[in-house]
């Protein structure tokens, strides 16, 4: 069955570490990637999204992620995290066909940035 | 700004109850979603409409109806509320784009609507 998988469920950091999440997916076709962030209290937002070319994409908030084909990864990274970090991170994938239009969601991972 | 809109925020129904969650949205997108969001469980696909009057089962569509009579307004239904189904709810919509380089199907959420069943 296709499926997305989030490595971490619970990841505590101090400011100025470095993060990586990581995402993996079961799909053997083309697909469309997403990372998606939850704020405490507030509602799901992009961070970014692959669908083709520069495997290295860049989001908003000094977010990255690297699709790697052949290992069907799409890793979040950020170089050093600040409290406002502190959310609910959610990779998600959809296949690249005409009804491939609901997106598949990871159980999500939950990040805490202390000060 | 892109918006949908979720009617309720915060629902407190009893077993049995026949419960509407209304959404909105003013972007003229094609493709509507309710989802439901569980700790630890993620986003799990309830239902899904790419146009006006269809629809289409996601992944938990059991005891929930959904219903896309207008463009704009995709209504999720629970003909008769249980306890296991105290969850988050998030509306969805994105436009429909085509495959190949075009076809980043980018979902814009509402705010949810935390539904509570006693």
């Amino acid at each position: 069955a296709q499926s997305v998988s989030q490595h971490n469920h619970h990841v505590i950091l101090s400011e100025a570490a470095s993060l990586e999440l990581g995402c993996n997916y079961s799909y053997g076709g083309t697909v469309n990637l997403f990372w998606y962030v939850q704020y405490p209290g507030q509602h799901l937002q992009l961070l970014l999204k692959y669908f083709s070319g520069d495997p290295l994409v860049k989001g908003i908030k000094g977010f990255e992620a690297e699709f790697i084909k052949s290992k069907f990864s799409f890793n979040l990274r950020k170089p050093s995290v600040q409290w406002s970090d502190t959310a609910e991170y959610f990779c998600a994938v959809n296949e690249d066909s005409n009804s491939g239009y609901a997106l598949n969601f990871g159980k999500g991972t939950s990040l805490l940035v202390t000060p | 700004d892109v918006k949908v809109t979720q009617s309720s925020r915060y629902l407190v129904k009893r077993t049995g109850e026949k419960v509407f969650l209304e959404c909105v949205q003013d972007m003229d997108h094609e493709n509507m979603f309710w989802y439901r969001q569980d700790p630890g469980l993620g986003l799990r696909l309830i239902y899904f409409s790419y146009d006006v009057k269809m629809k289409e089962k996601g992944d938990i569509p059991e005891g929930y109806s959904v219903s896309r009579e207008k463009k704009e307004r995709f209504s999720l239904i629970l003909e008769s509320a249980s306890t296991n189904q105290t969850s988050m709810y998030l509306c969805a919509s994105s436009p429909r784009v085509g495959t190949g380089s075009t076809g980043a199907n980018v979902l814009t959420f509402g705010a949810g609507s935390r539904l509570t069943v006693l």
